[in-house]
């Protein structure tokens, strides 16, 4: 089954910019959509096929896929960003959809 | 408003059985596919099922098939997820979720309901 890739945790201050990353298998081949979850929350979608993001997200949030790697980018991290951050993706060869192993981002 | 409330959840024995619903509001429910997903007690996000949006097919997470059936009337915008056979590792919040902005993700999301497998 396909496998994406998580660093567990990533610290950053105010005002500087976060990014989280995203392993798979040639996951450049694949669009990949990004969550963020807060404590006690329902999941947020923040961006969606690569690097859309639904309205009412901030341009702040942005994405990039190539190779094996996804990232999602976070600039200007404001307190309110820290939160838990998943990858997905849909794997046409199992009809499966898979989460990424996800990421705590603690502003420090 | 645009919304998702799930119910059904509890607490139920090993080898039990539990029926999931997920009402949905606010938009055409009938024209998009719809999905479960599932969060253990501090762990990570896991899709369980997804139905297309006439309710003709369906996929399952490898660790449900066979257990869990999912369905959906559009007559009442309604979601539902069939659970038997549970398992202490089906403990977990259980969240609806629907694909309307694109097919392969997840944009609306209800408040999830939890399911505790214990004896």
């Amino acid at each position: 089954s396909y496998v994406l890739t998580q660093p567990p945790s990533v610290s950053v201050a105010p005002g500087q910019t976060a990014r989280i990353t995203c392993g798979g298998n040639n996951i450049g081949s694949k669009s990949v959509h990004w969550y963020q979850q807060k404590p006690g929350q329902a999941p947020v979608l923040v961006v969606y096929d690569d690097s859309d993001r639904p309205s009412g997200i901030p341009e702040r949030f942005s994405g990039s896929n190539s190779g094996n790697t996804a990232t999602l980018t976070i600039s200007r991290v404001e307190a309110g960003d820290e939160a838990d951050y998943y990858c997905q993706v849909w794997d046409s060869s199992s009809d499966h959809y898979v989460f990424g192993t996800g990421t705590k981002v603690t502003v420090l | 408003e645009v919304q998702l409330v799930e119910s059904g959840g509890g607490l139920v024995q090993p080898g039990g059985s539990l029926r999931l619903s997920c009402a949905a509001s606010g938009f055409t429910f009938s024209s998009y596919w719809m999905h479960w997903v599932r969060q253990a007690p501090g762990k990570g996000l896991v899709w369980v099922s997804r139905i297309n949006s006439d309710g003709s097919s369906t996929s399952y997470a490898d660790s449900v098939k066979g257990r869990f059936t999912i369905s959906r009337d559009n007559a009442k915008n309604t979601l539902y997820l069939q659970m038997n056979s549970l398992r202490a590792e089906d403990t977990a919040v259980y969240y609806c979720a629907s694909a309307t902005v694109t097919t392969y993700a997840f944009d609306i999301w209800g408040q999830g309901t939890m399911v505790t497998v214990s004896s």
